[in-house]
């Protein structure tokens, strides 16, 4: 069964450095997101990407966050420079036509 | 703007027994509905989904819920659970008007008990 892949499992950085996130998202997919999940709180929607440009962006996502979709299969999130309060899960999605958006398994960001 | 109201955080149950988890919305909009599982230390997983038709969808696990549109809510049943069951449990909804992003209730931790 296909599935959303995710890259590094577990990324340690230190405050103000550029951290990439990567995901391959499910091969014949229209739509990619990106998710987060503060420890013990809810997910929280970033950014949406359709048809090679942002559909879509919450208040979180601004100007220290970018997404790439640099080749056919990956689909990246930067942090440009990373502060305490992006430690959290990361998770990418995708979805077909229909809504309906898989996820992949995370990566844990901690920043310190 | 949507919200979704999950009102118990956490739900102990006995192996076999039936379970409930409540999922109420508020939306401007129509919406569709989500639930999905967070197993520990693991990803989301797509439970079941209302987008039309009828109101009452089967999902995987045994899992069932039922849309009420006049309650604006979307509660998630299972006749009788099993240990492998506990895990996080999240409903989500996403408007049908074009915006694709799901929004989130806090969770619901479900502890099976032997």
């Amino acid at each position: 069964e296909p599935e959303v892949t995710q890259t590094p499992s577990h990324q340690v950085t230190q405050m103000g450095q550029e951290v990439i996130l990567r995901c391959v998202p499910i091969s014949n997919h229209l739509y990619f997101y990106w998710y987060r999940q503060i420890l013990g709180q809810k997910v929280e929607f970033l950014v949406s990407f359709y048809n090679n440009e942002i559909s879509e962006k919450s208040e979180i996502f601004d100007d220290q966050f970018s997404v790439e979709r640099p080749d056919g299969s990956n689909f990246t999130l930067k942090i440009r420079s990373t502060k305490l309060e992006d430690s959290a899960m990361y998770f990418c999605a995708s979805s077909g036509a229909k809504p309906s958006e898989f996820f992949g398994p995370g990566t844990r960001l901690t920043v310190l | 703007a949507q919200s979704v109201t999950q009102l118990d955080s956490q739900v102990p149950v006995f192996e076999e027994a039936p379970v409930e988890l409540r999922c109420n919305y508020s939306s401007s909009v129509s919406v569709y509905l989500f639930w999905y599982v967070q197993y520990p230390n693991q990803g989301l997983q797509l439970l079941l989904k209302y987008l039309s038709g009828s109101t009452l969808v089967k999902g995987i696990n045994g899992f069932e819920a039922e849309f009420n549109k006049s309650q604006t809510s979307f509660h998630l049943r299972k006749p009788s659970v099993h240990i492998s069951d506990t895990a996080e449990y999240f409903c989500a909804v996403s408007d049908r008007s074009g915006r694709r992003a799901l929004t989130f209730g806090s969770g619901t931790r479900l502890q099976v008990q032997p």
